[in-house]
This record gives structure tokens, sequence and C-alpha cells, in this order.
């Protein structure tokens, strides 16, 4: 059937190359911010996250960098590997109720990376 | 590894009908959410839960849906009608919050609701 969700950026890229995923935030009170990999017919898998006071967090084979000036996320990923394929999104984590927190998930971008 | 689990992982249903969606949150944590993903698009918030009450719900989130923790470790979300606009992937999530900051949500690995 035709697809009416949302247009996917895309990157693709060779096995063993960087890459680097962008992602746009809308709400400047957002004070943290994660990363999800999502693989086909699985839930959102944690990979990294950063809080408002830091704008660099490095985890194996990631780091995620924060400008608050611009309301920027980036994703990077070393040496991708062909597992690293799947659909990448940021989080807001934005203050709900009490101390309670939802977030706000961005569009995604889905990451190919050919053998 | 501690995980978030659900069950079913597919649930087919008539528009109508009556659906209880389950989720086993990781021990330790006190904080639950739904989340919905229609097919194609973003990931929605439906609604947060703690300390055995709604803390937060999308408009999303209306008289026919409802969520309850039965006993010390099932989370459920209710549908009490379904329409054929409810099916999506369900996701179900929960944290451990230090103190009012926000912690990392950890997410089960979804119950796909097919409303025919």
């Amino acid at each position: 059937g035709e697809n009416v969700g949302l247009h996917l950026p895309t990157l693709s890229v060779q096995e063993g190359d960087n890459s680097i995923i962008n992602c746009a935030y809308s709400n400047s009170a957002s004070d943290y911010f994660i990363w999800y990999k999502q693989e086909s017919g699985k839930g959102p898998q944690f990979i990294i996250d950063i809080r408002s006071n830091m704008d660099k967090r490095q985890g194996q084979r990631v780091t995620v960098l924060l400008n608050k000036t611009v309301k920027h996320l980036s994703l990077q990923i070393a040496a991708t590997q062909p597992g690293d394929s799947a659909v990448y999104f940021c989080a807001e984590n934005k203050a709900g109720g009490g101390s309670n927190y939802k977030l706000t998930f961005g569009k995604g971008t889905l990451l190919t990376v050919n053998p | 590894e501690p995980e978030v689990t659900q069950t079913p992982s597919h649930q087919v249903t008539q528009m109508g009908q009556e659906v209880i969606l389950r989720c086993v949150p990781i021990s330790n944590h006190l904080y639950f959410y739904w989340y919905r993903q229609i097919l194609g698009q973003k990931v929605e918030f439906l609604v947060s839960f703690y300390n055995n009450e709604i803390s937060e719900k999308s408009e999303i989130f209306d008289d026919q849906f409802s969520v309850e923790r039965p006993d010390g470790s099932n989370f459920t979300l209710k549908i009490r009608s379904t329409k054929l606009e409810d099916s999506a992937m369900y996701f179900c999530a929960s944290s451990e919050t230090l103190a009012g900051v926000p912690d990392t949500q950890y997410f089960g690995p979804g119950t796909r609701l097919t409303v025919l």
C-alpha cells in the first residue's frame, strides 16, 4: 500500500567510515537529550545521552555533540559497521507534571551501512 | 542486563473491541510510560505514570485509554473500544528518576496492534 508516513532523511555510508547524524530540537528549555537506535520491528534502544550542562559526551564508538546556541544535536559513529544500520532518533526530555518527564522524538534518520 | 518486556508481541482485534497491552518494567524503576508509533511515523508520547497515578498524558490519550499497575510488576494499557486508527506499535518504557532529574527511559520491544 501507499506509504503515507514521514519521509525519513537517509544516510548511506561505507563500512569503516565515520557517520554523522544531525538533529535540530525545538525547545530551548529541554535539558536532557538522548539518541536512540531503532532496528526494524524493534523498540528504541538507548545509545547515549547528554545533559544541557555539557556540550560533548563520548561512549563506545559514539560521540554526541550539543550546541545549545543553535539547538542542534549530532551523533557521531566511528568506524561504522553493518550492524549499525537502523533508524536513529534524537529525543528531547521535557519536564512534564511534577518531576516526571516525557520524551519528544525527532523524525529519525535511516542509516544504511554498505559492506 | 535488565530489560522491559511486553506481551503480546502482536495483537489483532476487531474494531470496537477492548484490548489490554501488558508491560513488565525494569524492577527498580519507578516511572512508567506508554508511547506509540504509527507505521513510518515518529514515536509519540501517550502517558506517564508514577506512584499509581498518571503524571501527564497527551491529547492522544483520550477517554478510551487507561493505564493501571495491577500488581508490583505489571503495567498495562487498556483501549476500551478500538478504532482503525489505533493500529500502531505500542511501546512501554520505564525510568529511574533521581530527585527530579530526568533519567534514561528504556523501551520494551513493543506490541504491534492491528485493528480490523
